[in-house]
């Protein structure tokens, strides 16, 4: 069976501080994708990554960055600098691969508040 | 590019009552999902649409939950009779085909659902 845990349900952190949101994940396909998701408070969604269980390159993309290691079946996701923007609930998420349906199955969440 | 939008974005009734949520994916998104997040928890998957047809209601409650997807196109998801544990969030999302692989899935702004 297919599994997310994100075991920090709240995350507090002062502006400019770094914070890493932890993602563990359990599943016996060889193929999968994991992904990262922030909703903020309108409530929407928003798709930040997707990582291919054959790419294990760790990603930058500006303030954000993420660590997959497959090793330890994690796939964390750090911000630098946190801005109060960066407050939201952040969901990590994993689907099978494609002709499993594809559909994702989300980790609880972890909601960060990021304090001016 | 339009994203996904969805309507109502409230809507309170009784128990026992009927409603229906209607959903336009983006414009060539051959999938379509229908989640419902429950509150501190992350989207669980109540149906896939590929195209018009069906890939994934497994977790859909059947004796009131139905959705369709006339034309590929739009979606309507429907509860009758409604329950107190109905009350949540009922997002809309989603993607492209091809690739080989899995696609980001867009959700949509969701409607929040409140049932007395």
């Amino acid at each position: 069976a297919q599994k997310v845990t994100q075991a920090q349900t709240e995350i507090s952190v002062v502006e400019k501080e770094d914070v890493t949101l932890d993602c563990v994940y359990e599943t016996r396909d060889t193929t999968y994708y994991l992904f990262w998701y922030k909703q903020p408070p309108s409530g929407e969604l928003v798709f930040l990554i997707r990582r291919n269980s054959f790419d294990e390159q760790n990603e930058i993309s500006g303030r954000y960055s993420w660590n997959f290691q497959k090793s330890t079946s994690s796939f964390n996701f750090t911000i630098t600098a946190s801005q109060v923007v960066d407050s939201a609930v952040y969901f990590c998420a994993l689907s099978g691969p494609w002709g499993s349906q594809g559909n994702l199955i989300f980790g609880k969440g972890t909601k960060l508040s990021v304090k001016p | 590019e339009a994203g996904v939008a969805q309507s109502p974005r409230y809507k309170i009734i009784e128990k026992r009552q009927s409603v229906a949520f209607w959903c336009n994916p983006i414009s060539g998104h051959a999938t379509l999902y229908w989640y419902q997040q429950i509150l501190g928890q992350g989207p669980k998957l109540l149906i896939q649409f590929q195209n018009n047809g069906v890939v994934d209601d497994s977790q859909l409650p059947k004796d009131r939950f139905s959705a369709e997807r006339l034309k590929g196109v739009d979606s309507t998801l429907k509860i009758q009779p409604a329950k107190l544990e109905d009350s949540a969030v009922y997002l809309c999302a989603s993607s492209l085909e091809g690739g080989g692989g899995v696609n980001e899935q867009f959700f949509g702004p969701g409607t929040r659902l409140t049932v007395l």
